[in-house]
């Protein structure tokens, strides 16, 4: 059974920068996992922050960034603002039609 | 500006069924796949099931096969899932997602909670 890895929790400064993974408990991920990244605050639904790795959603400040670091895909956050604490959801295609979402991370600002 | 609006959640004895809906405005859902992603009080997120433009191909996450089924209704731009033997393990909130071209959920609902106990 595959399961997507994600740390359980991050903590990052004001201002600072913090970079959350996304990878597989066995194999490696890459583009043709088509890694995307969600953003959720208590009681709402989630808010797609990237998609295809790299690509910003409409209207997500681009101090959000996706890539692939080593083995894993990565949202980069540049310049923390409080408001960014949230927890923060990967999710990777796998084929025909399933996807799995990591069991999400939630970052602190402070 | 597109909408998702989930419906039919509820609380249900273990063993009972129900019919989740939502209903799209604001793009041609014909044109979509959809999807159903939910989540357990305090847990993650969890995809559920996909279906295709034209409901030709459906799939399903394991440990709902056989007893979940998506569908669509694209002249009532409306996406379903009947929920069968429920099992205290499904409460959650389910979310209604679109699927984008770029293998994202790039829209969701709000939800609709559906409570599974005696």
């Amino acid at each position: 059974q595959t399961v997507v890895t994600q740390e359980p929790s991050f903590s990052v400064s004001p201002g600072g920068t913090v970079t959350l993974t996304c990878g597989l408990s066995s194999g490696s991920v890459s583009t043709s996992s088509y890694p995307s990244w969600y953003q959720q605050t208590p009681g709402q639904a989630p808010r797609t922050l990237i998609y295809s790795t790299n690509t910003r959603s409409s209207g997500v400040p681009d101090r959000f960034s996706g890539s692939i670091l080593g083995n894993k895909a990565a949202l980069t956050i540049t310049g923390a603002q409080a408001d960014d604490e949230s927890d923060y959801y990967c999710v990777l295609y796998m084929r025909s039609g399933i996807w799995v979402f990591g069991g999400g991370t939630k970052l602190t600002v402070l | 500006e597109v909408q998702l609006v989930e419906s039919g959640g509820g609380l249900v004895q273990p063993g009972g069924s129900l019919r989740l809906s939502c209903t799209a405005s604001g793009f041609t859902f014909s044109s979509y796949w959809m999807s159903w992603v939910r989540q357990a009080p305090g847990k993650g997120l969890e995809w559920v099931a996909n279906i295709k433009l034209d409901g030709s191909e459906t799939y399903h996450v394991d440990s709902v096969k056989g007893r979940f089924t998506i569908s669509r209704d694209n002249a009532k731009n409306s996406l379903y899932l009947q929920v069968n033997s429920l099992r205290a393990e499904d409460t959650a909130v389910y979310y209604c997602a679109r699927v984008c071209s770029g293998y994202c959920f790039d829209y969701w609902g709000q939800g609709t909670l559906v409570t599974v106990s005696s």
